[in-house]
């Protein structure tokens, strides 16, 4: 059974730039999570996806927008990144909506 | 609204024990525990809820008051392997998962 998995590992953009961030889901997980953990905080839901819908989002500006695969990876796209998008952004697969949430390494962004 | 855990952060010798608290100003539907150590992704540790049991396996276990709106986590007989800050996780009737403020536990030996 293959865990989650996010690419890249680190990113380094500067401010207005676009980033796409990617995930690839648990085996037999049908539903993404994406989450904004800033330094020394906890997860901060984005929004979520589940069978290629978004399923409900975070207090995130429309610029974070995301999409979902039928085979149920995911991408997180944010545009014209701000200083304050430098996190840590993880994604989270499971297999209903939020139940035993099981979390990728992560992909640490950093803007300058 | 962000669920508020206490303490903020916790101190222990190997084999002592610990208390963490998740209290939510919503009506919960579940809790679900975490831990992360330091540069890693968060892992699940258990889920409780409405209505369910207290759960728990070996030395960690918790308790959910569905009235109180809150979740208490229990570490007994710590371990170095403990440390790490732990979170909370409350799902209201939106179904999406919101995290606590996290708490901050050291084991030392």
């Amino acid at each position: 059974e293959t865990g989650v998995t996010q690419s890249p590992t680190h990113l380094i953009k500067t401010r207005g730039q676009q980033v796409t961030l990617r995930c690839s889901s648990q085996s037999g997980h049908n539903t993404v999570s994406w989450y904004q953990q800033a330094l020394g905080q906890g997860p901060q839901f984005i929004f979520q996806y589940y069978r290629e819908e978004e399923n409900g989002r975070g207090n995130f500006p429309p610029r974070f927008s995301g999409l979902q695969f039928p085979n149920y990876s995911s991408e997180l796209n944010v545009n014209a990144l701000e200083l304050d998008d430098s996190a840590l952004y993880l994604c989270a697969s499971s297999g209903r909506t939020t139940n035993e949430q099981f979390f990728g390494p992560g992909t640490r962004l950093t803007v300058l | 609204q962000q669920p508020v855990q206490s303490p903020q952060a916790v101190i222990l010798r190997e084999g002592e024990d610990a208390v963490i608290n998740c209290s939510s100003s919503k009506a919960l539907y579940s809790v679900h525990w975490y831990r992360q150590k330091h540069g890693e992704a968060p892992v699940f540790l258990m889920i409780l809820l409405k209505g369910g049991e207290q759960k728990g396996h070996e030395k960690i276990s918790a308790s959910f008051n569905e009235k109180k709106q809150q979740s208490s986590l229990y570490l007994t007989a710590s371990q170095l392997s403990y440390s790490g800050t732990y979170f909370c996780g409350t799902e209201g009737n939106t179904d999406k998962l919101i995290f606590g403020t996290g708490t901050r536990l050291q084991v030392f030996p």
